[in-house]
């Protein structure tokens, strides 16, 4: 069972290339999320779906994409990296209405130069 | 909004030693709580929940109780071991489908 996988586990980008995080999850959840970490701040919420062809933003959305074109997977797409976005990204899906809490993937250390 | 706040670590502890990590909460509504924890180098893990007031999560020794009177959450351990050396988020699940974390806490544990 794999669970949730994010893909890749590293990446460093220059400042305006464009990349996409990609995340599979093989347990049909219908919640998928993707947060950003950054040192002191906890985890911040950037997009969600609550099912596939649905996404809404969190608190942190400007610089992003996402869709949901399945429901296994959720890419994240960063339009024009910038050094703000050096974070640890993290994607975590749920069953039901997160009553259960999220799976997370192992994450995404990015790094914008 | 809803937020989560915890105690700010790092907490050094010996072995053995009695775990309290702090986490308290603002919603507006009845929401579901939780404590993850994130091992070095991966992603974050369930350890318990509480889905109402005065409910008690507990896994692995850890324990915690929903207290709606004084909006706590507040995690618990009797004697903790070196293992338990990680990172500690309290979290809510809002009125929507967002899980809001606090900041974390760091624990280390001494041999």
């Amino acid at each position: 069972n794999a669970g949730v996988t994010q893909t890749p586990k590293f990446q460093v980008l220059k400042t305006g290339q464009s990349m996409t995080l990609q995340c599979a999850q093989d347990m049909n959840h219908e919640y998928m999320s993707w947060y950003r970490q950054d040192p002191g701040m906890g985890l911040r919420l950037i997009h969600y779906s609550v099912g596939a062809g649905i996404t809404d933003q969190g608190e942190v959305p400007n610089g992003y994409n996402v869709s949901r074109s399945t429901t296994e997977d959720f890419p994240l797409r960063l339009l024009s990296a910038a050094p703000s976005q050096t974070s640890v990204y993290f994607c975590a899906s749920s069953y039901g209405d997160l009553g259960y809490g999220y799976t997370f993937g192992s994450g995404t250390r990015l790094t914008v130069v | 909004g809803d937020s989560v706040t915890q105690m700010e670590g790092p907490v050094t502890l010996s072995e053995e030693a009695f775990l309290t990590i702090n986490c308290t909460y603002t919603a507006t509504g009845y929401p579901s709580l939780f404590w993850y924890v994130q091992y070095p180098g991966e992603g974050l893990q369930l350890l318990l929940k509480a889905t109402k007031a005065d409910d008690k999560g507990s896994n692995k020794g850890f324990e915690a109780t929903y207290r709606k009177e004084t909006t706590s959450f507040h995690l618990e351990k009797g004697s903790v071991q070196v293992s338990d050396s990680a990172v500690y988020f309290c979290a809510l699940k809002d009125s929507s489908y967002k899980l809001i974390f606090g900041s974390g806490t760091r624990l280390l544990v001494r041999p």
